[in-house]
């Protein structure tokens, strides 16, 4: 079945530093892909839809300017959380879905910004 | 934009009984209804998915129904087992590429031995 990887899983960094997070499609092509956060004992919440080739589409509330995504090829989307603060400490979870087929998501991402 | 409630938040059953996990959603444009499972410290696992051409969808003891009507779908799980538990989370979208999956707020289930 399709595959999504996400490097790295786990990460800790000093606050005001900025990290940066790989999502990949191992074996399918993505034109889209999205990136979600998910906060302790909490739902996934939609961040902001990487597009291949274009702007990233980022929800209401979502700071592009401190999230920024790139998805420069059909196969890798990144996220970098730039200046980090501790309140950016959160698990951040890929996803992408193959054509007209189910999501998939990655293993996901555990900052803690200290 | 679509809204999905999930119901219960929590949810603990003794092992060999049947759990039940519901999900209204709010965009009647939604054709794609999946469910997740997730461990802690990982990313989401799809389980099953209904999409909006049929009513029902069985895989083992995993079952999906959907009710396009009252927009409400449902998981049931028979025949629990401790390695059940986890977080489930129901979703809601318009299955394309380019269309995200809006999430329930999770159900944490317990399967006790």
């Amino acid at each position: 079945g399709a595959v999504v990887s996400q490097h790295p899983s786990r990460v800790i960094c000093k606050s005001g530093t900025s990290v940066k997070i790989e999502c990949r499609s191992l074996d399918f092509q993505a034109t889209t892909m999205f990136w979600y956060r998910q906060f302790p004992k909490q739902s996934l919440m939609l961040m902001a839809t990487s597009n291949e080739g274009s702007k990233a589409t980022y929800e209401q509330g979502v700071e592009k300017d401190k999230f920024l995504i790139n998805h420069a090829s059909l196969t890798l989307s990144t996220l970098t959380v730039t200046s980090a603060h501790p309140e950016d400490s959160s698990f951040y979870i890929c996803s992408a879905i193959p054509g007209f087929a189910e999501a998939f998501f990655g293993q996901g991402t555990r900052l803690t910004v200290v | 934009g679509e809204n999905v409630e999930q119901h219960p938040s929590t949810l603990s059953v003794q092992e060999g009984d049947s759990a039940v996990i519901k999900c209204t959603y709010s965009d009647s444009a939604s054709n794609y209804f999946p469910w997740y499972k997730q461990e802690l410290g990982k990313g989401p696992q799809l389980i099953i998915d209904i999409r909006s051409n049929v009513g029902e969808k069985k895989d083992q003891r995993i079952a999906v129904t959907l009710n396009k009507t009252a927009k409400h779908f449902s998981l049931h799980i028979t025949e629990t087992q401790p390695e059940d538990s986890a977080v489930y989370f129901c979703a809601a979208s318009g299955n394309s590429g380019n269309t995200p999956l809006v999430f329930g707020k999770g159900t944490r289930l317990s399967v006790i031995a």
